[in-house]
């Protein structure tokens, strides 16, 4: 069975812009959350999707959205960018509660 | 919200001792522990896990309790090998809202 993918791998972008990542879930999982992890904070989680509904939401500002499709594949979208929001995006998938397992995750750089 | 604290840090071994980590959490409700292992450039890999309605689970050389009056678990690894070298996380989450700690940097020297 396949693992979580994760596209694209690595993203430059600059101040001000958006970006969307997006993230395909283990077959049969239909939950995916979304972690931001850098050095200075760790592992922060952002959001959960549940058939097609966010279930759950983390403690970040509204430039982060996301959403999940009917086949729950999930993107997430940062608006906006700010040189703080470069990190190493993960998202991690389920088949109903608890046990995740994460994707390679996306590098992200802001300049 | 929920607010998991990780001890220590960092842990240094000798290769054949044991290591254990531990994390203490806030929310009662939290029904899901969860440890990951992260080796550098990689993602996080799920090593071990326990649920609430249970004290303490073991897969060969890992182990896991959990006290659910004092909202802590711990993460034991015995006859540690210079492979478990890695960042371990712990984490606790109620219905897949997973709050991470801040990870141990484990080193285990041959």
């Amino acid at each position: 069975k396949a693992g979580v993918t994760q596209t694209p791998r690595y993203l430059i972008k600059t101040r001000g812009q958006q970006v969307t990542l997006s993230c395909s879930p283990i077959s049969g999982h239909r939950s995916v959350s979304w972690y931001q992890q850098t050095p200075g904070q760790g592992l922060q989680f952002l959001f959960e999707y549940f058939s097609e509904t966010q279930r759950n939401k983390g403690n970040f500002p509204g430039r982060f959205s996301g959403r999940q499709f009917s086949n729950s594949r999930s993107e997430m979208n940062v608006s906006t960018l700010e040189l703080g929001d470069s990190a190493l995006y993960l998202c991690a998938s389920a088949r109903g509660l608890n046990e995740q397992y994460f994707g390679p995750g996306t590098r992200l750089t802001v300049t | 919200g929920e607010n998991v604290e990780q001890h220590p840090s960092t842990l240094s071994v000798q290769e054949g001792d044991s290591a254990v980590i531990k994390c203490t959490y806030s929310d009662s409700a939290s029904n899901y522990f969860p440890w990951y292992k992260q080796e550098l450039g990689k993602r996080p890999q799920l090593i071990i896990d326990i649920r609430s309605n249970v004290g303490e689970k073991k897969d060969q050389r890992i182990a896991v309790t959990l006290n659910k009056t004092a909202k802590h678990f711990s993460l034991h690894i015995t006859e540690t090998q210079p492979e478990d070298s890695a960042v371990y996380f712990c984490a606790a989450s109620i219905n897949n809202d997973m709050r991470f700690g801040a990870g141990t940097r484990l080193t285990v020297k041959p």
